[in-house]
């Protein structure tokens, strides 16, 4: 069965450094892969999302995140974090049936001053 | 822009009501969906529906139903809630085609069962 690991509940980072979030997956074919971001009390944004082709995927407010099959990995990445990026965040794999999402535990992120 | 509304956000009931979410979406997608969102387990499916009068069982439907009368609305209701089915809850839709899309989802409702 498809699943979605995000080993770290909390990550806190200082505004302005770099920022990786890890998601791995288990999925025997080719994975439709996304990040979503949730601000407090709202609902879910796609971030990003990969389907194929090019395995460095670029999104919104300037995320990207890195396919690698060998790994079974799909984590986000941010040069430059701030402090309005403080938020939770959800890797999801696409599951068997066409457009249902399995998502992960979350990751929530603080961005310390 | 793609809306998905949910129009309850709030909402505080008792043991053994009967609680209906509704949620609209305006893009004449296909495929609508419910999850439940609660610390450390993330999104779970409880429903979803491809078409109108269609509806599947996810991963946690057990204690809820749905309706889908109309392609635009689709209808979570909890017969008799419980204490346990506190949580946000929410709803998401995508449209058909030949290629993955993505998925849009509502604000969420905060349901508080006391």
């Amino acid at each position: 069965a498809q699943s979605v690991t995000q080993p770290d509940i909390h990550i806190t980072v200082s505004e302005g450094a770099s920022l990786e979030l890890r998601c791995n997956y288990s999925y025997g074919a080719t994975p439709y892969l996304f990040w979503y971001v949730q601000s407090p009390g709202q609902g879910l944004q796609l971030l990003l999302k990969y389907f194929s082709g090019d395995t460095l995927v670029q999104g919104i407010k300037g995320f990207e995140a890195e396919f690698k099959r060998s790994q079974s990995s799909f984590n986000l990445r941010k040069p430059s974090v701030h402090w309005s990026d403080a938020a939770e965040y959800f890797c999801a794999v696409e599951g068997d049936s066409s457009y249902k999402l399995i998502f992960g535990s979350g990751t929530r992120l603080l961005v310390r001053p | 822009d793609v809306k998905v509304t949910q129009s309850s956000r709030y909402l505080v009931k008792r043991t053994g009501e009967k609680v209906f979410l509704e949620c609209v979406q305006d893009m004449d997608h296909e495929n609508m969906f419910w999850y439940r969102q609660d610390p450390g387990l993330g999104l779970r499916l409880i429903y979803f529906s491809y078409d109108v009068k269609m509806k599947e069982k996810g991963d946690i439907p057990e204690g809820y139903s749905v309706s889908r009368e109309k392609k635009e609305r689709f209808s979570l209701i909890l017969e008799s809630a419980s204490t346990n089915q506190t949580s946000m809850y929410l709803c998401a839709s995508t449209i058909t085609t030949g290629e993955r899309n993505t998925i849009y989802f509502g604000e969420g409702s905060w349901l508080t069962v006391v």
